[in-house]
């Protein structure tokens, strides 16, 4: 199957940006998305990106894929204490049938 | 209006107990899923059904049993629970290759 791996934790001051990466194995996906995952909730989706394209700016989020290298980033710029959460890459990977893989998420902790 | 709803959110039963999880989707959508996620906060997927078909059964034990009786709603049956059981247990819903909505999920705690 297919291998999604992000870092476990990540630990940035506030106002600083986060930086959290995600790589894949083997197999593309039409779309790439960036879920968050608040203590005790459900995940909300943050942003997602076409899989021919190679950045996408949505407010404080910047989304990057390098497909060559199966790398997907999420920049988030002025972090603030409120993006304190687990944040999940996620793709409709070839051969995985009409299904979400997700990555094994990153903890993000935002210090003041 | 809540687009995905999952009931109960904590759900605290005896292991041997026969246990339900109900979820309904007000989108519209043709797929909907089950996903695990464990202590490690990992998630995987566990069921889809396609307009009440079932289409991916991710090696889940035989305990498990998913039933759709229209494509708004996909309720998860488990026999037997186990203490391995415990988890947290997400609905989702898509409409092709589009986003995901989730469910708030439901806390299962096997005692």
């Amino acid at each position: 199957g297919e291998d999604v791996e992000q870092s476990l934790f990540l630990s940035v001051r506030e106002g600083d940006s986060s930086v959290i990466n995600c790589t894949y194995t083997d197999s593309s996906s039409t779309y790439l998305y960036w879920y968050k995952q608040e203590p005790g909730a459900g995940l909300q989706l943050l942003t997602y990106i076409f899989s021919n394209m190679d950045m996408k700016q949505d407010q404080r989020l910047t989304v990057l894929l390098n497909k060559k290298d199966k790398h997907l980033s999420l920049r988030i710029a002025d972090t603030q204490t409120g993006d304190s959460a687990i944040y999940f890459c996620a793709g409709n990977f070839t051969g995985g049938g009409n299904k979400l893989t997700f990555g094994t998420g990153t903890q993000l902790k935002v210090e003041l | 209006d809540t687009a995905v709803s999952q009931t109960p959110k904590y759900l605290v039963t005896q292991m041997g107990n026969d246990k339900s999880i109900k979820c309904e989707q007000n989108l519209g959508h043709d797929t909907m899923y089950w996903y695990k996620q464990d202590s490690k906060k990992f998630l995987k997927i566990m069921f889809s059904y396609n307009n009440k078909e079932l289409i991916i059964n991710e090696t889940v034990p035989n305990r498990f049993s998913p039933k759709s009786p229209d494509k708004a709603h996909l309720n998860l049956h488990i026999n037997s629970l186990e203490l391995g059981d415990s988890a947290v247990y997400f609905c989702a819903s898509t409409q092709g290759e589009r986003q995901a909505f989730f469910g708030q999920g439901t806390r299962l705690t096997v005692v």
